[in-house]
């Protein structure tokens, strides 16, 4: 049994440009939420998606957005990088919508702005 | 809103010394609470969680915890730590029936031979 798969483990980018990660859930898992954690901070949530919907949305900017495919699967997007948007965005699933209960976390996906 | 707070941002200790890392939170309804550990350049492992029931809570590698009420805390104790369990560990809180976790800034462990 596969654990939460996320793509690409390292990436850099430079400011101004466009980002995506992507992370499979676990097989069964209908929830995906990302987290941006930075470098010495906890983990911050993002978005969590239910059944191809978003159903929560973390205090980020419109620069960031996900979505969910019908296979369960999620991209997350970040558009015009800054400096700032340096971390490890962390994926998790769970296999219900109000489930922070059981959710399993991915390696994460660190991304360096420069 | 939801706050997490830990006591300590680093703890040091020597191996087969106890230890505990202190986490309170602010909440005033039904919560749950776990603790998380992130090794170097990974993502987070379950220790353990408090959902209901006995608030003493046993989780992975000997770790436990006790959800207090009266004090809003939830402290990680391990009576006799080693070497492999230095890492970053994290406090968290989910409001019951919630789709997120609420997360504190952490606590370094660091075991010392």
């Amino acid at each position: 049994d596969t654990g939460v798969t996320q793509s690409p483990t390292h990436l850099i980018k430079t400011r101004g440009q466009q980002v995506t990660l992507r992370c499979s859930p676990i097989s069964g898992h209908k929830s995906v939420s990302w987290y941006q954690q930075v470098l010495g901070q906890g983990p911050q949530f993002i978005f969590q998606y239910y059944e191809k919907e978003e159903r929560g949305r973390g205090n980020f900017p419109d620069r960031f957005s996900a979505r969910q495919f019908p296979n369960y699967s999620s991209e997350l997007n970040v558009n015009a990088l800054l400096l700032g948007d340096s971390a490890l965005y962390l994926c998790a699933s769970s296999p219900t919508q109000a489930g922070a209960n059981v959710l399993t976390f991915g390696a994460g996906s660190r991304l360096t702005v420069l | 809103a939801q706050s997490v707070t830990q006591l300590d941002s680093q703890v040091p200790v020597f191996e087969e010394a106890p230890v505990e890392l202190r986490c309170n939170y602010s909440s005033s309804v039904s919560v749950y609470l776990f603790w998380y550990v992130q090794y170097p350049n990974q993502g987070l492992q379950l220790l353990l969680k408090y959902l209901s029931g006995s608030t003493l809570v046993k989780g992975i590698n000997g770790f436990e915890a006790e959800f207090n009420k009266s004090q809003t805390s939830f402290h990680l104790r391990k009576p006799s730590v080693h070497i492999s369990d230095t890492a970053e560990y994290f406090c968290a809180v989910a409001q019951g029936g919630s789709e997120k976790l609420v997360f504190g800034k952490g606590t370094k462990l660091t075991v010392n031979p």
